[in-house]
């Protein structure tokens, strides 16, 4: 079974400052981790996976996430927020050996200018 | 064009009624996947179909069903609409994840939302 926690469900940031994004997940086998975008009235967009490999991935619209086994965590950052970053953010697992994906609840991220 | 096409995008309906989302695809993908979206809760898979001969329930299948027509259609149903069935209903597609392959991401449609009164 797999199970994914997102802190917040809401964040607000001001236009350039920093976005983190936090997310936990739980999983009986290695994962596979995903951070999807939602902007209003659409459907989800990837913006980064983590599959092997590097565990710094970096993803669209300058987004990264850092997987850190020890700590179950692969939170979402961008250095500096712009009013196009307003949307919900989810951040999902799969299990490796298939492609069920298992969700969080979203946040919704709001820029101030 | 988009590449998941979902219809309708939005429905007003009744309990009781019986109602079909639809879904079609020019991607290619084998997979096809129907979830529901809540506050809060993020999405949660009903059913998935990893091709035309092979669906399967997801965490929450319970009062709904699908039909895989062909390769691009993956139709959900509502037999019998109550209100606890107001979402918005996403549908999704994935190629197959082929040996030694990376994860395949998935590709979701713009969404249904769907209002039960």
């Amino acid at each position: 079974a797999q199970s994914v926690t997102q802190l917040g469900s809401h964040v607000s940031v001001s236009e350039g400052a920093l976005v983190l994004l936090r997310c936990n997940y739980s999983s009986s086998v290695p994962p596979y981790l995903f951070w999807y975008v939602q902007y209003p009235n659409q459907g989800l967009q990837l913006l980064l996976k983590y599959t092997t490999g590097a565990t710094l991935v970096k993803g669209i619209n300058g987004f990264e996430a850092e997987f850190k086994k020890s700590e179950t965590s692969f939170h979402l950052t961008k250095p500096s927020a712009h009013m196009s970053d307003a949307a919900e953010y989810f951040c999902a697992v799969s299990a490796a050996a298939g492609n069920k994906l298992t969700f969080g609840g979203g946040t919704r991220v709001l820029v101030k200018p | 064009d988009a590449d998941v096409t979902q219809t309708p995008r939005n429905r007003i309906t009744k309990t009781g009624k019986r109602i079909m989302l639809e879904c079609s695809q020019t991607k290619g993908h084998d997979r096809m996947y129907w979830y529901r979206q809540d506050p809060g809760l993020g999405l949660r898979l009903i059913y998935y179909s990893f091709d035309v001969k092979d669906i399967n329930k997801g965490e929450i299948s319970d009062g709904y069903s699908v039909s895989r027509q062909a390769q691009a259609k993956f139709s959900l149903s509502l037999e019998s609409a109550i209100p606890n069935q107001t979402a918005l209903y996403f549908c999704a597609t994935s190629a197959r994840q082929g040996k030694g392959a990376t994860h395949q991401p998935q590709h979701f449609g713009d969404g249904t939302r769907l209002s039960i009164l």
